[in-house]
């Protein structure tokens, strides 16, 4: 099955941007990467994904290293609301509806 | 935006007693998938459904079953719930097997 890593924690000051990376070396071609955050007590949010290339929305940045080996999260102007927990998410095999969810990165955004 | 609606945010039951977990979605996705969450093991996948009646076990299935008889509405059953079923129950629906999942609020279960 696919894996993906995520640093355990990470701070980031209010107001800057906030890079959170994940490294998913064993994805397969065609896979996309998902991105979500998770605030307690609360339903997994969907932030972004993407396949190749770089893609952004009006809550983050997806930036995608050309061997799809990794890829980082970018909030580009974090704020308080944004403390919680990011998970990179891939399909644990081509093909199949399972989805590798890690334990993430606990992101304190701090004042 | 799409709505995952799950009808009990906090729920109590005893040991032993049937519980039903309702998942509703309004976007007429055609996969849903329940998951369960606990502190360090992140979220294993329960049960999800492809269409309407159509169902595969994911990596947890033992001790619960699932319901899809319409396809807005997912339901999980614990048959006889047991202390260790205590969680917090996620359920999700998606369109399309690149698309992304989209999760309701989560229902956290105990069971006395």
């Amino acid at each position: 099955d696919a894996k993906t890593t995520q640093p355990t924690s990470m701070d980031c000051a209010e107001g800057r941007a906030a890079n959170l990376p994940c490294n998913h070396s064993t994805i397969s071609g065609n896979e996309y990467v998902y991105w979500y955050r998770q605030i307690h007590s609360q339903g997994p949010q969907y932030i972004i994904h993407g396949l190749k290339n770089n893609e952004t929305n009006e809550m983050a940045s997806l930036i995608i290293t050309e061997d799809r080996k990794s890829s980082t999260l970018i909030l580009p102007h974090a704020t308080l609301r944004d403390t919680a927990v990011y998970y990179c998410i891939v399909r644990a095999t081509s093909g199949t509806y399972k989805y590798i969810f890690g334990t993430g990165t606990r992101l304190k955004v701090l004042a | 935006d799409v709505k995952v609606t799950q009808s009990s945010r906090y729920l109590v039951k005893r040991t032993g007693e049937k519980v039903f977990l309702e998942c509703v979605q309004d976007m007429d996705h055609e996969n849903m998938f329940w998951y369960r969450q606990d502190p360090g093991l992140g979220l294993r996948l329960i049960y999800f459904s492809y269409d309407v009646k159509m169902k595969e076990k994911g990596d947890i299935p033992e001790g619960y079953s699932v319901s899809r008889e319409k396809k807005e509405r997912f339901s999980l059953i614990l048959e006889s719930a047991s202390t260790n079923q205590t969680s917090m129950y996620l359920c999700a629906s998606k369109v399309t097997v690149n698309q992304p999942q989209h999760f309701g609020d989560g229902t956290r279960l105990s069971i006395l």
